[in-house]
């Protein structure tokens, strides 16, 4: 399967706990989104980065998450002293930069539980 | 004010109905625009580019009005499988996507 993989598929952690996720892209993809999803919400943009550059970050983002893509091909996202606000889908999605076709391929998501 | 807003829905029609929705973005400078679908409990994935000529892919049909800052969605002769939330997406001028809220549709038998 040479889709988006994210990993892991569900984690439940107590507050207070860091957490980090990982996003492995389509390989030829320059782009990588970070997205949250809660009940009933549609996607929410976190962060983007374009091959190891982040390029842009959500204000509504706090200072206990950071993502990284050091060599432009997978990406992590973490959270630290996790929150339960922070029960979420993260979604990780990619695409190539100059096609401009809007579409974005999304992993199944990595779903946080806080407790 | 949210930057893009849909009707939540759910809309529950029997099969064979035809039904639109609705979205209003906030942001005159956004640059392009699509509908998504998402199934429960998958991810959301392209269903079409919305042009200012309107735009049509068998039974789904895209408008958008850019004076009124308007997209919306048709779907004729609704089948079962047309079941899902619809996510109506704009991108802004950094190329990020921002995506509504979301319309539910249940099509019954």
């Amino acid at each position: 399967d040479t889709g988006v993989s994210q990993n892991p598929r569900h984690k439940i952690t107590k507050r207070g706990q860091n957490v980090t996720f990982r996003c492995d892209p389509i390989s030829e993809h320059n782009r990588l989104y970070w997205y949250r999803q809660t009940l009933g919400q549609g996607p929410e943009f976190l962060t983007y980065f374009q091959n190891e550059a982040q390029l842009e970050k959500s204000r509504l983002l706090s200072d206990r998450f950071s993502a990284e893509r050091p060599k432009g091909s997978f990406s992590t996202l973490e959270i630290q002293r996790t929150e339960q606000g922070d029960s979420a889908m993260y979604l990780c999605a990619s695409s190539l930069a100059g096609e401009d076709t809007g579409e974005l391929f999304f992993g199944e998501g990595s779903r946080l539980t806080v407790l | 004010r949210k930057e893009v807003e849909q009707d939540p829905g759910p809309f529950n029609v029997p099969e064979g109905a035809t039904v639109a929705f609705n979205c209003t973005y906030s942001n005159s400078a956004s640059q392009s625009f699509f509908w998504y679908r998402q199934d429960c409990r998958k991810e959301p994935k392209l269903l079409m580019s919305v042009y200012s000529s309107g735009n049509e892919d068998g039974r789904f049909t895209a408008q958008l009005n850019r004076a009124s800052q308007y997209i919306s969605l048709l779907i004729r002769d609704s089948k079962l499988s047309d079941s899902a939330t619809y996510l109506c997406v704009v991108e802004d001028s950094s190329y990020k996507l921002i995506f509504g809220s979301g319309t539910r549709l249940l099509v019954r038998p």
